[in-house]
């Protein structure tokens, strides 16, 4: 079964500070892609960052990166300089790319960021 | 351009009625895929459709259903409501069959079933 865990139901950072949001999954697919998708209050999932499995490096979008442990099936996300726009539910992702028609979604991490 | 469009936003039904969820995907987009989520299930796959064509179903029951339009335009439908099919219904589109690249989400329709 493929699985997606988020262990930290809330966490809360100061304005300009970094946090770091975990996720882990479980998988036996060795090709997949994962994301990090942020749900503000208007509900809209929006994309934050993508990884494909097979790239060892870990992707970056401006103040938002990842550190992605394949081996380990870990896929944390870091928020650099966080700023109040932040504040939203953020979700990890795991689609299988030999299937490649549906995202697995872990519970979700409620991110607050403090003036 | 304009993104993924559901109607309607909200919407309350009672117990044994059915409904219709309408999804536009962004223009251009082919796959439109339906996630169910509740607070206590978290977001889950109802199903995906490609060129008017499912692809893939979720764990749901048959009251569940959905189909698709030459247009790419999207219509959920559920039959004989219960309690329990209170939830935000969320579509998402991708130019592409699958979730690759990331599907574009819309704000989702909220349905309570009273």
């Amino acid at each position: 079964a493929q699985t997606v865990t988020q262990s930290q139901p809330e966490m809360s950072v100061q304005e300009a500070e970094t946090v770091t949001l975990s996720c882990t999954y479980d998988t036996s697919e060795s090709d997949y892609y994962l994301f990090w998708y942020k749900q503000p209050p208007s509900r809209q999932m929006i994309l934050v960052i993508r990884q494909e499995a097979y790239k060892q490096q870990n992707a970056t979008e401006n103040r938002f990166s990842v550190n992605f442990q394949k081996a380990a099936k870990s896929f944390s996300l870091k928020i650099s300089d966080s700023q109040l726009g932040d504040a939203a539910m953020y979700f990890c992702a795991y689609c299988p790319a030999n299937t490649g028609n549906q995202f697995y979604f872990g519970t979700g991490t409620s991110l607050t960021v403090i003036p | 351009k304009a993104g993924v469009t559901q109607t309607p936003r909200y919407l309350i039904k009672t117990r044994g009625q059915q409904v219709t969820l309408s999804c536009s995907p962004i223009s251009g987009h082919r796959s439109v895929s339906w996630y169910q989520q509740t607070p206590g299930q978290g977001l889950q796959f109802l199903f995906e459709y490609f060129s008017e064509t499912q692809r893939n179903k979720g764990n749901f029951p048959g009251r569940f259903s959905g189909r698709q339009f030459s247009n790419s335009r999207s219509e959920m439908n559920v039959s004989t409501l219960e309690l329990g099919d209170s939830a935000l219904y969320l579509c998402a589109s991708s130019l592409v069959a699958g979730g690759y690249y990331g599907y574009t989400f819309g704000s989702g329709t909220r349905l309570t079933v009273v």
